[in-house]
C-alpha cells in the first residue's frame, strides 16, 4: 500500500533557527513529490520535485529529492513566526493519484 | 482573477441526510481533485477528473459518495445517508495540463486548493 511518512510530527523552534523537515515514501510508480504549507486554511504550494539531487529554492526555503533513499527534505533557514504552519508532503503515485503525509506542525517562537 | 472556489464553506447536517458540495476550479484548469481532510491528518485522495471524465476513484470512497463534473468545469461531490464519520474538511484542487505560464496556471502537477467545505454530521 502506498504511504508517505513525515517527521518530525511537530517541532518548536525560536526565530532565526534553521529547521529540516523530512518526508519518506513508498509508492508504486513514483511521479513527483510536492511540498505544501497549510495554515488555518487550504494548503498552498511550495515546491514540486521530480529529479534527484536538484535543489529547489524559494527565499529561505529549499528542498531536495533523493530517489535512491525514497525521501525528500525541506529546509527553512532563519525561521520567522510567519513560518508557523503545517508542512505537508505529497507524492504522485501512478497516473493521477496523490498521497499526502500527515504533515509536520512547525511552531516558531518569537 | 479568482482561484478555486467551494460552496458552501460550512455545512451542518443530521445523520442520514444527503449533502452536496460544489467546486469551481480555475478556469483554464482541466484537472480536478477531491480530497478529505480530518484533524491532524493530511488530505486523503478521493477522486480525480480530467475534463468531464472521472479517471480515478479511491477505494476508500464508499458507494454513498458520488462525484460529477458534467461539463468539464465545476464539480459536485454528493454524500448520501451521511454518517458521523463523514465529518471532515472536503477540499477541491485543480491543476493545469500545461507548463507554467502565469501565476494562476501554475506548473504541470501544481495543484491549487480551494478553501474547503467543512462538514459536521450530528
Amino acid at each position: 500500500e502506498d504511504k508517505v511518512v513525515q517527521s518530525p510530527l511537530s517541532l518548536v523552534v525560536h526565530e532565526g533557527d534553521t529547521v529540516t523537515l523530512n518526508c519518506s515514501y513508498e509508492v508504486t510508480n513514483f511521479r513527483s513529490l510536492l511540498w505544501y504549507k497549510q495554515e488555518k486554511k487550504a494548503p498552498t504550494f511550495l515546491f514540486m520535485l521530480t529529479s534527484s539531487g536538484i535543489e529547489k529554492k524559494s527565499g529561505r526555503l529549499s528542498s531536495i529529492l533523493d530517489k535512491k533513499e525514497l525521501s525528500s527534505i525541506l529546509n527553512i533557514t532563519a525561521t520567522q513566526t510567519g513560518d508557523s504552519a503545517i508542512y505537508l508532503c505529497a507524492v504522485g503515485s501512478g497516473t493521477y493519484k496523490y498521497i499526502f503525509g500527515t504533515g509536520t506542525r512547525l511552531k516558531v517562537l518569537a | 482573477d479568482t482561484g478555486v472556489s467551494q460552496d458552501p464553506r460550512h455545512k451542518i447536517t443530521k445523520r442520514g441526510q444527503n449533502v452536496t458540495f460544489r467546486c469551481d476550479p480555475i478556469s483554464e484548469h482541466n484537472r480536478l481533485y477531491w480530497y478529505r481532510q480530518t484533524l491532524g491528518q493530511g488530505p486523503e485522495f478521493l477522486t480525480y477528473f480530467q475534463n468531464e471524465a472521472q479517471l480515478e476513484k479511491s477505494r476508500l470512497l464508499s458507494d454513498r459518495f458520488s462525484a460529477e463534473r458534467p461539463k468539464g468545469s465545476f464539480s459536485t461531490l454528493e454524500i448520501q445517508r451521511t454518517e458521523q464519520g463523514d465529518s471532515a474538511m472536503y477540499l477541491c484542487a485543480s491543476s493545469s495540463p500545461s507548463v507554467a505560464s502565469g501565476p494562476r496556471k501554475g506548473s504541470y502537477n501544481e495543484q491549487f486548493f480551494g478553501p474547503g467545505t467543512r462538514l459536521t454530521v450530528l
